[in-house]
């Protein structure tokens, strides 16, 4: 079963936009959610990263918004540019756990 | 200059042939991991490691082996028992567990079945 479920598969946004990127988690006991950034032929690099003891977390035009209750979180890019393009994994993890449960990817396109 | 270095980048395997890709890292970080990258698949765990000579396997671990005998190296085998083997292959580290704890990936390696 799949324990991180993010959504679009695929966004197209102009330059200016918001781009919203939606992840929903399952376990309870997660405990850990980042988000990542891959270029095409390149390893996924940590963008930027949330705990549950907080609703909010920004850096830059880079925005996590976190819903404990819901068990949902998103990311939120201000004023996107071209060279935000890219796919972009949520995940999760548990306490106790070292690896990352990674969403399936979204594919952003930002268009000049 | 700290980091994870995987090679190759580029790797091609003939049928039946078993290939092993390197994972190094001088990041003095404790857990490694070992993760299958398909288009549309996300990022799926195939080995980790949270010590040395010490490692457990993940989600997609069949067809695939590891060593852990030094801090810094976390080689992956692919046998040729693996049906599927062409992907994108990356090798992550962290500090280990808890919510402090950030993953930092190489920067893959591309596996071709020729």
């Amino acid at each position: 079963q799949q324990q991180v479920k993010q959504s679009p598969q695929s966004l197209i946004v102009q330059k200016g936009g918001i781009s919203i990127i939606n992840c929903a988690y399952e376990n309870t006991a997660f405990d850990y959610f980042p988000w990542y950034q891959q270029f095409p032929g390149k390893g996924p690099a940590l963008l930027i990263a949330i705990r549950p003891d907080v609703s909010e977390k920004k850096e830059g035009r880079f925005t996590i918004s976190f819903n404990k209750s819901a068990k949902q979180f998103s990311l939120h890019i201000m004023d996107s540019q071209p060279g935000d393009s890219a796919t972009y994994f949520c995940a999760a993890r548990g306490r106790s756990q070292g690896n990352l449960i990674f969403g399936k990817g979204t594919k952003l396109s930002v268009k000049p | 200059d700290g980091g994870i270095t995987q090679s190759p980048k580029y790797l091609f395997r003939k049928e039946g042939q078993n290939v092993t890709l390197s994972c190094e890292q001088n990041l003095n970080h404790d857990a490694m991991y070992w993760y299958r990258q398909d288009p549309g698949q996300g990022l799926r765990l195939i080995y980790y490691s949270q010590i040395v000579n010490d490692f457990q396997k993940g989600d997609i671990a069949e067809g695939y082996s590891v060593s852990r005998e030094k801090k810094e190296s976390f080689p992956l085998t692919v046998t040729s028992a693996q049906k599927n083997p062409t992907a994108f292959y990356l090798c992550a580290s962290s500090t280990g567990t808890g919510n402090t704890a950030e993953a930092f990936f190489g920067q893959g390696t591309r596996l071709t079945v020729v």
